[in-house]
């Protein structure tokens, strides 16, 4: 059971949007900067955003992170192929004193 | 080019040790803080270890408390980890991540198998 909770997967179509939901505490995201992640099966995973709604640069702006309260979402608009991949979300959880991630969503684009 | 290439993971019997390494390229490793993060088969990420840039910070996961050891070498832009006391659940494929509590760039990885 993960720290923080996001949905096991989403679908759009290509060109669409999605939105992946992160939901946490005022340990971890309601005191703490949130990042995402992207992970491809058999890759390094790559930081999509940080500090809530920075993208480190080469990230496109398709990809776009907001913060309210113990929760923050993950934006990806007009979907290709190549986003399918397993996204988290991570940040510091201040009771213990450790990084912590959430479960981790499937995306498909249909 | 920012690189974190991990080694040392491989078969090992439950209760056996295992030390994995980071070797750091292309940033001034002495200045960041580093992680280890797992993926067990079938799992989400878990974070393991941290460690601030001069040692003085050390923090673990529960799950690993007490069995695990992160260290680094600055001299030689390395990160380690010992990992003694293995169980079946250490089974994983075991990153390094540059950063502090956001991880800018990870590694490739190394699988750690433990199994009898």
């Amino acid at each position: 059971q993960s720290v923080l909770t996001q949905p096991p997967s989403v679908s759009a179509a290509p060109g669409q949007k999605v939105t992946i939901s992160c939901s946490g505490s005022t340990s971890n995201i309601g005191n703490n900067y949130v990042s995402w992640y992207q992970h491809l099966p058999g890759t390094a995973p790559k930081l999509l955003i940080y500090d809530n709604d920075k993208r480190p640069s080469g990230i496109p702006d398709r990809f776009s992170g907001s913060k309210s309260g113990t929760s923050a979402t993950l934006d990806i608009t007009g979907l290709q192929t190549a986003d399918e991949a397993d996204y988290y979300c991570g940040t510091w959880d201040t009771s213990l004193s450790g990084v912590v991630f959430g479960g981790g969503t499937k995306l498909t684009v249909l | 080019e920012v690189q974190l290439v991990e080694s040392g993971g491989g078969l090992v019997k439950p209760g056996g040790s295992l030390r994995l390494s980071c070797a750091a390229s292309g940033f001034t490793f002495s200045s960041y803080s580093m992680n280890w993060v797992r993926q067990a088969p079938g799992k989400g990420l878990e974070w393991v270890s941290s460690i601030s840039s001069s040692s003085s910070y050390i923090y673990y996961a529960d799950s690993v408390k007490g069995r695990f050891t992160i260290s680094r070498d600055n001299a030689k832009n390395s990160l380690y980890l010992q990992m003694n006391s293995l169980r079946a659940e250490d089974t994983a494929v075991y990153y390094c991540a540059r950063g502090q509590q956001q991880l800018v760039t990870w590694g490739q990885g190394t699988l750690v198998t433990v199994s009898s």
